[in-house]
């Protein structure tokens, strides 16, 4: 079985601050782990992805994530906020094998809001 | 290359009725998977085609269901409708099976059911 956690619901912060996104997962086999981002009234863009290559991984627009084996994380962080980046962002896993091959399970969402 | 495509993106229908919606992927991808998006359930996996095969069921009741064309294009069904139904149905393609393929997201139809 396979779970994502986003630690927080709601994130707020000041245009030009750091942006700090928690995600807990778990998984029973290596997982392939995924950041998308959802403006509103739209579909899910990709920002990162992590499969097993190089724990850091970069994405666009800035974003980056670090895999934490030990610590089944995979946070997402930005050092700077632009108002651009409100938006709902989600966790993904994805298990390399099983039964649930495939299958995509997200975390619940964090709203981030920027302010001026 | 053209993305995802969903039609229709908008759609009213009343409880009781059945629903087609529809999903082009991304040229040269097989695999489409759909997805069900709800402010109280959040995102939910329905299903995965791949060569015009379910590969992979998410748990949802069987007046869900779904085809791949020979094309790749892919039809998802919702029989008699419940007003639970109301969501946001987004379909994903991607290039292959393995799981470090990323899916990429058409921008969804709203299916209000009333």
């Amino acid at each position: 079985a396979q779970s994502v956690t986003q630690l927080d619901s709601h994130v707020s912060v000041s245009e030009g601050t750091p942006v700090l996104l928690r995600c807990n997962y778990s998984s029973s086999y290596s997982p392939s782990l995924f950041w998308y981002v959802q403006h509103p009234n739209k579909g899910l863009q990709l920002l990162l992805k992590y499969t097993s290559a190089a724990t850091l991984v970069k994405g666009i627009n800035g974003f980056e994530a670090e895999f934490k084996k030990s610590e089944t994380s995979f946070h997402l962080t930005k050092p700077s906020a632009h108002m651009s980046d409100a938006a709902e962002y989600f966790c993904v896993v994805s298990p390399a094998g099983g039964t649930s091959y495939g299958k995509l399970t997200f975390g619940q969402g964090t709203i981030l809001t920027v302010h001026p | 290359k053209a993305g995802v495509t969903q039609t229709p993106r908008y759609l009213i229908k009343t409880r009781g009725q059945q629903v087609t919606l529809s999903c082009s992927p991304i040229s040269g991808h097989r695999s489409v998977s759909w997805y069900q998006q709800t402010p109280g359930q959040g995102l939910q996996f329905l299903f995965e085609y791949f060569s015009e095969t379910q590969r992979n069921k998410g748990n949802f009741p069987g007046r869900f269901s779904g085809r791949q064309f020979s094309n790749s294009r892919s039809e998802m069904n919702v029989s008699t409708l419940e007003l639970g139904d109301s969501a946001l149905y987004l379909c994903a393609s991607r290039g292959g099976l393995v799981s470090s393929y990323e899916q990429y997201f058409g921008p969804g139809t709203r299916l209000t059911v009333t």
